[in-house]
């Protein structure tokens, strides 16, 4: 079956503008998660969203970082007055959700985001 | 603090020998741990995982992984790699707050 996609897979964008990122994951996967993947950073967690329970954003670097999850499926990511240091590839992920804290969690191509 | 920590920031290997890939994990309570491999521009691809059972995990594409309790380890093998190997290795684990921790990876190069 299909797996996560992302899109944009490339975007260029101003510093001070705003971003959106998509994320559809894998079809019957309650669980939804957005990190980030910067050079000298490695993987950095950044929101988890699972069904219709309230998202985990604790992993959210400020708050021009936002995301949403329309009808338990497709996720937005939205960065506002983006930064250079927002520069990174931002990968969604989606598991099945029935086992918190041991589910298999499959990942998307991501989306490079360049911040000039 | 819990962590997920990858010694070797790179390995080389000739194509045909066996390779490894080192991981060693600090989470509190049972360890749930996955390897995953990174090709360029490519997101994230499942290899394995260990959540209970039997300490030697067999995966995707001929590799597998030990788990060593006493050692708090969990190394990724494979008895013969390939130069289609070659890519960036990352292991994980859940920690105590439900999310996954990411090692800085390794990058695994396999020469001819």
């Amino acid at each position: 079956g299909a797996g996560v996609s992302q899109s944009p897979s490339n975007k260029v964008t101003e510093k001070g503008k705003d971003v959106e990122l998509r994320c559809d994951p894998i079809s019957g996967h309650t669980a939804l998660y957005w990190y980030r993947q910067s050079l000298g950073q490695g993987l950095e967690f950044l929101i988890y969203f699972q069904g219709n329970s309230a998202p985990d954003k604790s992993g959210l670097p400020s708050d021009r970082f936002s995301a949403e999850r329309t009808g338990g499926s497709v996720s937005t990511l939205t960065i506002q007055r983006t930064q250079q240091e927002d520069s990174a590839v931002y990968l969604c992920a989606s598991s099945l959700g029935f086992l918190a804290g041991r589910d298999t969690q499959y990942f998307g191509p991501g989306t490079r985001l360049t911040v000039l | 603090a819990q962590s997920v920590a990858q010694p070797e920031d790179q390995v080389n290997v000739a194509e045909g020998n066996p390779l490894t890939v080192k991981c060693t994990y600090s989470v509190s309570g049972n360890p749930y741990l996955f390897w995953y491999v990174q090709y360029p521009n490519r997101g994230l691809q499942f290899l394995l995982k260990y959540i209970t059972g039997d300490n030697l995990v067999k995966g995707s594409y001929g590799f597998e992984a030990e788990f060593n309790k006493s050692q708090t380890s969990f190394h990724l093998k494979k008895p013969s790699a390939l130069v289609s190997d070659s890519a960036l290795y990352f292991c994980a684990a859940y920690n105590q707050g439900g999310k996954l921790i990411f090692g800085q990876g390794t990058e695994l190069s396999v020469k001819p």
